[in-house]
């Protein structure tokens, strides 16, 4: 089966670095997305790697590496308005997008 | 660009009523349509695929007949609830693959309530 595993809940203090990791196991891989969801609302593009290696965009930054078939998203100097879930998802060989459940992003002054 | 209008943002319903949303592509032609709904604290379940001028793809264990996909032309696709009951209370989103590699525009949301 396709599994997308991150983790429920973070805990970070405003100004920080927090690292949020996402690993999949699906049939085929066409890329990997990160998206920002503020409750109530519909998720927002924040990233996607195809390639391995880092990609950088201001103080967010995403992580892949296919052999492990692995990924983080490292947001930096965090605000609270970064308090939010982040979403990870792979889209496999049917262009079919498989999400994570997502990671709650919790920042504290 | 790559922006999806949906509308309402927001309805609540009597059981057994039926609601319409409506998502349009405003500046791009989406052949194809995706709805999720979302229920508190949890991700995104893709509901069904929607391809302009042919039927729906719906997913397991969802109803065809209760939730009726309508992706009539290039810039618009609609999703009926029929007969709603407060199980279907849900945020419901579409999404729209606006091109090969950089993604999916997903629309507002639709924060339906039953009662």
């Amino acid at each position: 089966g396709q599994n997308i595993d991150q983790p429920t809940e973070m805990t970070a203090t405003e100004g920080a670095i927090v690292q949020i990791n996402c690993t999949y196991q699906t049939s085929g891989f066409n890329g990997l997305f990160w998206y920002q969801q503020h409750a109530g609302e519909a998720p927002t593009f924040l990233s996607y790697n195809v390639l391995d290696g880092l990609e950088e965009k201001g103080r967010f930054s995403s992580f892949l590496s296919r052999s492990k078939g692995y990924s983080y998203l490292l947001l930096k100097e965090l605000q609270m308005k970064d308090s939010a879930s982040y979403l990870c998802a792979v889209v496999d060989s049917n262009y079919q997008l498989i999400w994570g459940a997502g990671t709650k992003l919790i920042i504290k002054p | 660009g790559a922006v999806v209008s949906q509308h309402p943002s927001w309805v609540i319903c009597k059981s057994g009523t039926s609601v319409k949303i409506e998502c349009r592509s405003l500046d791009f032609q989406a052949t194809t349509m995706f709805w999720y709904r979302q229920f508190p604290k949890q991700s995104l379940m893709l509901m069904a695929t929607s391809n302009e001028g042919s039927k729906a793809t719906y997913e397991q264990g969802v109803e065809k007949d209760k939730f009726l996909i309508n992706h009539a032309s290039l810039t618009l696709s609609t999703l009926t609830v029929t007969s709603a009951h407060p199980e279907d209370s849900s945020f419901y989103i579409c999404s729209a693959r606006y091109g090969p590699d950089y993604g999916y525009t997903f629309g507002s949301g639709t924060r339906l309530t039953v009662v």
